[in-house]
Order: structure tokens, then C-alpha cells, then sequence
């Protein structure tokens, strides 16, 4: 059974970048697509962009191309979501799911604040 | 992008009733709907995949019926542990897209 962990809660300056990981057990991350998901606090699902660990090809949602840059390490079994230019529109948790979204992390919360 | 319509956006239902949430998609989708089951605090567990299919370990009450734009899923005898939002998710084009949920509560 694959498992997704996810780094810890982030509380970043506004104007600055965060990098959020999400590391792969029980099997190995290229024999998946895996995708980002955000949800601001009380609100729903927002697909971010998903990558494929194989070929680092990547698509994002319109409104993420330049927020977001996925990235995937195969040596260590983990994906990344770096955000980027900070606001307080970025304060949300971030998921990540396997292609099929049957294995999801258990949610990265960064919050946005001076 | 492709528009999901989820209704309603909250449903209050007693024990043992019988609820359905609908799905309307802005252009056809085929069978590429998925719905998920999200309670507080926790991430989203995929309940139905394919718009009919049952994920492993997901009770039987649950079922989805429907095809190109219209969707619904079904809990037959609501219970206790069922109260939660419910999301669905069309994988038929890119950007992949949410409804904007259901909360379902007991009355």
C-alpha cells in the first residue's frame, strides 16, 4: 500500500518562497503521476499541477503557472511544491495525491503572515 | 476549463434516510468522475472512481451513477460516521476540477 507524508506546518514572511515535500513509501514514485491539491481554510479543491516523476514533465492550472513549480527527486522517492511571491491568497493546506488521488498525504498547512 | 456544479451545498439527513448529491458537468466528461468523502481536519478519501466504481474498503451504502454531464452519488442509510463534505472531480481534461462541495450533517 503506498503512503504519502508530507513536510510540516510553514509560517512564511509575505514576498517570500516555500518548498513543500512530499515523500513516497510502499512503492516507487515513478510509477506514478503525482499531483498538488489546495484548499484555503473552510473552502474546497483546487487542482495545482501534477508531475510525472519519469520524465519530470509537468501541467499546471492556469492560475499556478506562475505560483507553482513542481519538481520530483526519484532518488529519495519525494515530490516538491514550491510556492512562490507569497500572499495571504497562498494561505492554505497543500495535498499530495497519486495519479488515480486513491493515496493522499495527510496536508502540508503554510500560513502567510508578517 | 471545465465547470462542476455540485449540489447542494448542504444536506441535513436523519439515520437510516437515503441522500443524493448531483454533479453537473459544463460539457461532457464520459464516466471520467470521481467523488471523495472529506471530514475535519483529515484529507480526502476517494469513495467512487469512474462515476460507478466502488474504491476498496468503501461501504456498499455508497454508490455513483450517471455519464457525460450529469452525476450523482448515493448513500443509502446514512450513518454516523458518514457526516463529512463531499467532493466530485472531472479527470477527462486538463485543468482537472472540483465541485465546490456538500456538507452532509445528521439531523
Amino acid at each position: 500500500e503506498v503512503q504519502l507524508q508530507q513536510s510540516g506546518a510553514e509560517l512564511v514572511r509575505p514576498g517570500t518562497s516555500v518548498k513543500l515535500s512530499c515523500k513516497v513509501s510502499g512503492d516507487t514514485i515513478t510509477a506514478y503521476y503525482m499531483h498538488f491539491v489546495k484548499q484555503r481554510p473552510g473552502q474546497g479543491l483546487e487542482w495545482i499541477g501534477r508531475i510525472d516523476p519519469e520524465d519530470d514533465s509537468t501541467k499546471y492550472a492556469e492560475k499556478f503557472k506562475n505560483k507553482a513549480t513542481l519538481t520530483a527527486d526519484t532518488s529519495s522517492n519525494t515530490a516538491y511544491l514550491k510556492l512562490s511571491s507569497l500572499t495571504s491568497e497562498d494561505t492554505a493546506t497543500y495535498f499530495c495525491t497519486t495519479s488515480g488521488m486513491d493515496a493522499w498525504g495527510q496536508g502540508a498547512s503554510v500560513t502567510v503572515s508578517s | 476549463d471545465i465547470q462542476m456544479t455540485q449540489s447542494p451545498p448542504s444536506l441535513s439527513a436523519s439515520l437510516g434516510e437515503t441522500i443524493s448529491i448531483e454533479c453537473l458537468a459544463s460539457e461532457g466528461i464520459y464516466s471520467n468522475l470521481a467523488w471523495y468523502q472529506q471530514k475535519p481536519g483529515k484529507s480526502p478519501q476517494l469513495l467512487i472512481y469512474g462515476a460507478s466504481s466502488l474504491q476498496d474498503g468503501v461501504p456498499s451504502r455508497f454508490s455513483g451513477s450517471g455519464s457525460g454531464t450529469q452525476f450523482s452519488l448515493k448513500i443509502s442509510s446514512m450513518q454516523p460516521e458518514d457526516e463529512a463534505d463531499y467532493f466530485c472531480q472531472q479527470s477527462y481534461k486538463f485543468p482537472l476540477t472540483f465541485g465546490s462541495g456538500t456538507k452532509l450533517e445528521i439531523k
